[in-house]
């Protein structure tokens, strides 16, 4: 398997564009999550899905920011307007649903909003 | 009080060292529990899980106490490689896997 696949690796966008992250989770993993991390706050959970369900979007921060799952192998995470204090790493994870599997991390993408 | 919190570090060690980091969570529910490693610019991968007896990988041994709420991770015979930041993690099943904040390791020639 190719691991987590996130799409763009770098993005550059000017304030009040739209931006569109994706990510292909490992085949078969039942769960997959979406991180943000900035050295300010570390990484902190944005959105994860169970079986293509969202389940807590309790970290999305606030209605600018929209994910979704439409299959097991697809997600996105979409910023609407997008802001200079949207510039982070976006990291897209996954695990089985086994208790006590650790998740894979895809290599992230990296966003500048100028 | 953080879900997950860690030394703060940076920690700076000579090579061949050994350097304990420290971890503490809040969430007595917490049933799975990790140590991942970040080197700059990438992605975090997991080091190792942890569990209840402790266990072992090598120059790398993680301890867990569940009645302290306390998780460590103690590297010995320090290498360049070694540097890097230590993220401890806890999971409950079925849910969300919570990160502390790291701890930064530079081990020096």
């Amino acid at each position: 398997d190719a691991g987590v696949i996130q799409s763009p690796r770098h993005e550059v966008t000017e304030m009040g564009q739209e931006v569109t992250l994706r990510c292909k989770p490992i085949s078969g993993h039942d769960y997959l999550f979406w991180y943000r991390q900035t050295m300010m706050r570390g990484l902190e959970l944005l959105i994860y899905f169970n079986n293509n369900v969202p389940i807590d979007d309790s970290g999305m921060p606030e209605d600018r920011f929209s994910a979704k799952m439409p299959n097991a192998s697809f997600s996105t995470l979409k910023i609407q307007p997008s802001e200079p204090r949207d510039s982070a790493v976006y990291f897209c994870a996954s695990r089985t649903d086994r208790g006590g599997t650790e998740a894979f991390f895809g290599q992230g993408t990296r966003l500048t909003v100028v | 009080r953080k879900e997950v919190e860690q030394d703060p570090g940076p920690f700076n060690v000579p090579e061949g060292a050994t350097v304990a980091f420290n971890c503490t969570y809040s969430n007595s529910a917490s049933q799975s529990f990790f140590w991942y490693r970040q080197d700059c610019r990438k992605e975090p991968k997991l080091l190792m899980s942890v569990y209840s007896s402790g266990n072992e990988d090598g120059r790398f041994t993680a301890q867990l106490n569940r009645a302290s709420q306390y998780i460590s991770l103690l590297i010995r015979d320090s290498k360049l490689s070694d540097s890097a930041t230590y993220l401890c993690v806890v999971n409950i099943w079925g849910q969300n896997f919570v990160f502390g904040p790291g701890t930064r390791l530079s081990v020096l020639p």
